[in-house]
């Protein structure tokens, strides 16, 4: 089975401040880690995904990723946040058990202050 | 490439109605899966469709359900709709590349449904 723990559902950071939002994932096999974003009423855009070839995972919009096994854990950061980064982020967690089954977390909603 | 479409974007309906939403995939995707957003379940997974089939399913009641036609274009049907239903309804497709692993599932903007 798969699960998904995002840590904070709300951050807030200042504008050029560095971003976290973290990830605990749980799963059976090898998974498939995936960052979404969602802005207000819109659907998902993909902001990079893992798939086990490197642990550092580069994204758009200078996002990026690291994938540590060790502590089941992807955390999400930017080194300097601008205001259109206001939006939902979703950690999401596959693997081949589930098939093309995406399971997501709770969601972190990050608030960014000018 | 045209993204993943769904129509209608909005939707109002009443208890005991019937609903049918549709989602045109990305061309050359084969699969599509939804799932349905609320603010007290969050995502949550509903079905996949590939190849005119359903592949996966979850935790749903049987008032869901959903077909693929040979265009890949899919449709889900929610019967005798209830206050709960309300929420938004999102429509993913992904490519299927065998002996690739997971693949990248891409979303639409989604359909709005309120039931009053």
């Amino acid at each position: 089975a798969q699960s998904v723990t995002q840590l904070d559902s709300h951050v807030s950071v200042s504008e050029g401040t560095p971003v976290l939002l973290r990830c605990n994932y749980s799963s059976s096999y090898s998974p498939s880690l995936f960052w979404y974003v969602q802005h207000p009423n819109k659907g998902l855009q993909l902001l990079l995904k893992y798939t086990s070839a490197a642990t550092l995972v580069k994204g758009i919009n200078g996002f990026e990723a690291e994938f540590k096994k060790s502590e089941t854990s992807f955390h999400l950061t930017k080194p300097s946040a601008h205001m259109s980064d206001a939006a939902e982020y979703f950690c999401v967690v596959s693997d081949l058990d589930a098939g093309n089954m995406l399971t997501f977390g709770g969601g972190t909603r990050l608030m960014v202050k000018p | 490439k045209a993204g993943v479409t769904q129509t209608p974007r909005y939707l109002i309906k009443t208890r005991g109605q019937q609903v049918t939403l549709s989602c045109s995939p990305i061309s050359g995707h084969r699969s599509v899966s939804w799932y349905q957003q609320t603010p007290g379940q969050g995502l949550q997974f509903l079905f996949e469709y590939f190849s005119e089939t359903q592949r996966n399913k979850g935790n749903f009641p049987g008032r869901f359900s959903g077909r693929q036609f040979s265009n890949s274009r899919s449709e889900m049907n929610v019967s005798t709709l209830e206050l709960g239903d309300s929420a938004l309804y999102l429509c993913a497709s992904s490519l299927v590349t065998p002996g690739r692993g997971i693949d990248t599932q891409y979303f639409g903007p989604g359909t709005r449904l309120t039931v009053l």
